[in-house]
């Protein structure tokens, strides 16, 4: 099983829509998740992080963690046809490492 | 944020050379780097972290020895394909943390590998 969980998509919404994005992981206790967007052929770019459960806003974006059902989302107000990208979900692991492990990513794509 | 700084942004290369990477911190002491690797489509797959003035701890399937990593300074880390191959072409993608639970590592801005 793979520790972090993510639809592909496409995701489509209207432009002003909400989106949302989850992303699913393998239980390894307390943990810290990252969401990214990546755009085609660029490196991610980091949107926030989350460590706590219960929600964490910045500015459009907010994002949900909910360590009891393993899940943690995103959420996009607002959505404008330049969030088209790929959303990537990334655990940090807990040993000395703090490596990330990251989902497949979500495609969403925001109609004009 | 932070910027970490790659290069070279593109290279082509003949099968059977090598290609060095570099990955540098401008404006924070980098206490680990990161080499991610993704393929067309796919995620990023991390292939190795490396901590300054040590050996590069590897992820299970990727070949050290193919992969060189050096981590000599605390702003400057470099991945060396050895005797690349065609199917060694993909995106190569560098991140640096500074250190500490939750500290967001900065990516740098990805080396697209082609192997000819």
């Amino acid at each position: 099983q793979k520790e972090v969980e993510q639809n592909s998509g496409p995701l489509s919404v209207p432009e002003g829509a909400i989106a949302s994005l989850n992303c699913t992981y393998s239980d390894r206790g307390s943990q810290s998740f990252f969401w990214y967007r990546q755009y085609s052929g660029k490196s991610p770019e980091l949107i926030m992080f989350i460590y706590s459960n219960g929600d964490k806003e910045d500015g459009r974006f907010t994002a949900q963690l909910n360590k009891a059902s393993q899940y943690v989302s995103l959420l996009i107000r607002d959505s404008q046809p330049s969030d088209s990208a790929t959303y990537l979900c990334a655990l940090q692991m807990v040993d000395s490492s703090y490596k990330l492990i990251f989902g497949s990513g979500t495609r969403l794509l925001v109609r004009p | 944020g932070a910027v970490v700084s790659q290069h070279p942004s593109r290279v082509i290369c003949k099968s059977g050379t090598s290609v060095k990477i570099e990955c540098r911190s401008l404006d924070f002491q980098a206490t680990t780097m990161f080499w991610y690797r993704q393929f067309p489509k796919q995620s990023l797959m991390l292939m190795a972290t490396s901590n300054e003035g040590s050996k590069a701890t590897y992820e299970q399937g990727v070949e050290k020895d193919k992969f060189l990593i050096n981590h000599a300074s605390l702003t400057l880390s470099t991945l060396t394909v050895t005797s690349a191959h065609p199917e060694d072409s993909s995106f190569y993608i560098c991140s640096a943390r500074g250190g500490g639970f939750s500290t967001e590592a900065f990516f740098g801005q990805g080396t697209r590998l082609t192997v000819v």
